[in-house]
């Protein structure tokens, strides 16, 4: 079945500096990934949509100069969480769409990543 | 209110139980559901897929989408205690977001 890897699985970083998550579709093309943040036993949230070769698109709240997304290639995408606060501690998770005749409008997860800001 | 409603439950069951698992939506655009598994710390793992109207079964798993009452059922046969996660479900239709339902807290005791 489709893979989408997500790396790293998990990160601990000092409160100010940068870290970046990659997320990868492993054996399809993914024209569409999106990122998604989850709050302990909450639903996720999806912060943006991202698609290959143009501006990703932000929700409503989230703050597109912290949450850097560049999805350079159609099978990778990352999310640069910049100058990070313990408040942006969290369970980041990317999607990507398979978009293929053979599958539809299905979409595939990754396994997360775990960020810690200390 | 929400777009996706989904008891947040928890929900327990002895093993060997059939688990039913409900959302509720109000987008009568919605043509793509999806039913996910997802184990404490880990991503969600795409269970099901549903395009429209019907059933389909796969394994002990079995979904169904009633369109007509906006009403989408995931059911489980034979439970097991591995079975143990929360399930969420989403939906979306072409070109829009994907829509997660709160998720359903499932524990299938030995």
């Amino acid at each position: 079945g489709a893979v989408v890897s997500q790396h790293p699985s998990r990160v601990i970083c000092k409160s100010g500096t940068s870290v970046k998550i990659e997320c990868r579709s492993l054996d399809f093309q993914a024209t569409t990934m999106f990122w998604y943040r989850q709050f302990p036993k909450q639903s996720l949230m999806l912060m943006a949509t991202s698609n290959e070769g143009s501006k990703a698109t932000y929700e409503q709240g989230v703050e597109k100069d912290k949450f850097l997304i560049n999805h350079a290639s159609l099978t990778l995408s990352t999310l640069t969480v910049t100058s990070a606060h313990p408040e942006d501690s969290s369970f980041y998770i990317c999607s990507a769409e398979d978009g293929s005749y053979r599958t539809g409008n299905t979409i595939y997860f990754g396994e997360g990543s775990w960020l810690t800001v200390v | 209110q929400k777009e996706v409603e989904q008891d947040p439950g928890p929900l327990s069951v002895p093993e060997g139980a059939i688990v039913s698992l409900n959302c509720t939506y109000s987008n009568s655009a919605f043509q793509y559901f999806m039913w996910y598994r997802q184990y404490s710390r880990k991503g969600p793992e795409l269970l099901m897929y549903t395009y429209s109207s019907g059933n389909k079964e796969d394994g002990r798993f079995t979904a169904q989408v009633d369109k007509s009452s906006k009403y989408i059922s995931l059911f489980i046969r034979d439970s097991q205690p591995s079975d143990s996660a929360t399930y969420l479900c989403a939906m979306n239709h072409q070109g829009g977001k994907l829509i997660f339902g709160q998720g359903t807290e499932l524990s299938v005791k030995p």
